[in-house]
């Protein structure tokens, strides 16, 4: 079955900063790549996706590399502001397996100012 | 828009005790998931709803239920609560088309079970 795994469990990273959160998935069939930020009490908040067609997307501070010969994802977060503290997850989406979602176990990331 | 809505936010049950859990979305989406979170884990999926009318089991659908009252609406029930059922519960829904789109959460029900 799907496993997704994040290398970190927490970063500290001072404000200003770039952070890098790193995610590996074992299912070479995933082809939607999803980045989810969590704040304490709330859902979790979409950031930015990625199709498997694709091996770099940008949004607003945010960048997601795939890496799919070694099944990897990362998300870049460039000048980390306090705001970006929470808990990052990727989750993984394979149209073979019914487009479900599987989630990696989260990476908190605390911003010192 | 009000995106996704779960009631209740808390509740606490006893062991045994019966409870519904219900989500609301308002994105004129047609797929709507279950999903259960505890301590240093990642979401797991317990029940989704592709389309109206329709439902199946995701990873950990033991000892729930669900019902997708409408387009609207998709409920998750707790006919006999366990302590082991003690988590914090997130409703999502996404628009199902021929790619993938994300799915969009409610900001969940804590339930503790005692």
């Amino acid at each position: 079955g799907e496993s997704v795994g994040l290398h970190l469990p927490t970063l500290s990273v001072q404000e200003g900063d770039n952070s890098i959160i790193n995610c590996a998935y074992s299912n070479s069939a995933s082809d939607y790549f999803i980045w989810y930020k969590q704040e304490s009490g709330k859902g979790p908040q979409f950031i930015i996706d990625i199709r498997s067609n694709m091996d770099k997307r940008q949004g607003q501070r945010v960048t997601v590399l795939l890496n799919k010969t070694v099944k990897h994802l990362s998300l870049q977060i460039a000048a980390t502001q306090p705001g970006d503290s929470a808990v990052y997850f990727c989750a993984v989406v394979s149209q073979a397996a019914g487009n479900k979602l599987t989630f990696g176990g989260g990476t908190r990331v605390l911003v010192k100012p | 828009n009000a995106g996704v809505t779960q009631t209740p936010k808390f509740q606490v049950l006893k062991t045994g005790q019966s409870m519904t859990l219900q989500c609301a979305q308002d994105m004129n989406h047609n797929s709507m998931y279950w999903y259960r979170q505890d301590p240093g884990m990642g979401l797991r999926l317990i029940y989704y709803s592709a389309s109206e009318g329709t439902t199946d089991k995701g990873e950990v659908p033991n000892g729930y239920n669900v019902s997708r009252l409408n387009k609207r609406e998709f409920s998750l029930r707790l006919e006999s609560a366990a302590p082991s059922q003690t988590s914090v519960y997130f409703c999502a829904s996404t628009l199902q088309r021929q790619g993938q789109t994300p799915q969009h959460f409610g900001d969940g029900t804590r339930l503790s079970i005692l």
